[in-house]
């Protein structure tokens, strides 16, 4: 069965802090990961990355996936209190499918 | 900026009654998909539709349900006879270049 675990769950830490949050996968036909941030409702696309070791950054943000491990960190840098959300790791499968297996989230809270 | 919408935003019907939620894809994508969260719970992928053909589907997406593109613009979801247990928010997305962008979502309570 195709999953994609998450970790930690949740996370609390004050502003300025960094942190990292773990995504690992096992699927039969991967063709992409996916990081999303959700707040109250749409899941907001952050990344996608398909190949290894190529670190994909935006802002105080950046991603990198280990394909041979199989699993991606998602890094926030020097964190605001508008990061908190729970932030979503997707894979997205192959072939005739495309649809994407989703984690459970990390829920991040950022205190003042 | 390009998005995908969604309408209703919260769908409030009885049991037993016929729901449409409606999704305006991005406008030069190829493939859409519903998705539905239950309160609580991971992002589930229903269903996939890609040149007016469904591609693919989950278990979860049985023959209560139905997709259509009426249009060339609008994707709807249908659910013919609605459970309890259909209550969830449930988003449209659109795929460009293998990245899946989300509607806004409906929420439906099914009472």
């Amino acid at each position: 069965e195709d999953k994609v675990v998450q970790s930690p769950l949740s996370l609390v830490v004050h502003e300025g802090d960094t942190v990292t949050l773990n995504c690992s996968y096992e699927v039969t036909n991967f063709r992409s990961l996916l990081w999303y941030k959700q707040e109250k409702k749409a899941p907001t696309f952050l990344f996608m990355l398909t190949s290894s070791g190529i670190e994909k950054k935006s802002g105080r943000l950046s991603s990198i996936l280990d394909k041979k491990e199989l699993f991606s960190i998602l890094n926030i840098t020097a964190t605001q209190t508008g990061d908190s959300a729970v932030y979503l790791c997707a894979v997205g499968l192959g072939g005739s499918q495309g649809n994407l297996i989703f984690g459970k989230g990390t829920k991040l809270s950022v205190k003042p | 900026e390009p998005e995908v919408t969604q309408t209703p935003s919260h769908q409030v019907t009885q049991m037993g009654q016929e729901v449409i939620l409606r999704c305006v894809p991005i406008s030069n994508h190829l493939y859409f998909y519903w998705y539905r969260q239950i309160l609580g719970q991971k992002v589930e992928f229903l269903v996939s539709f890609y040149n007016n053909e469904i591609s693919e589907k989950s278990e979860i997406f049985d023959d209560q349900f139905s997709v259509e593109r009426p249009d060339g613009s609008n994707f709807t979801l249908k659910i013919r006879s609605t459970k309890l247990e259909d209550s969830a928010m449930y988003f449209c997305a659109s795929e460009g270049g293998f990245e899946q962008y989300f509607g806004p979502g409906t929420r439906l309570t099914v009472t």
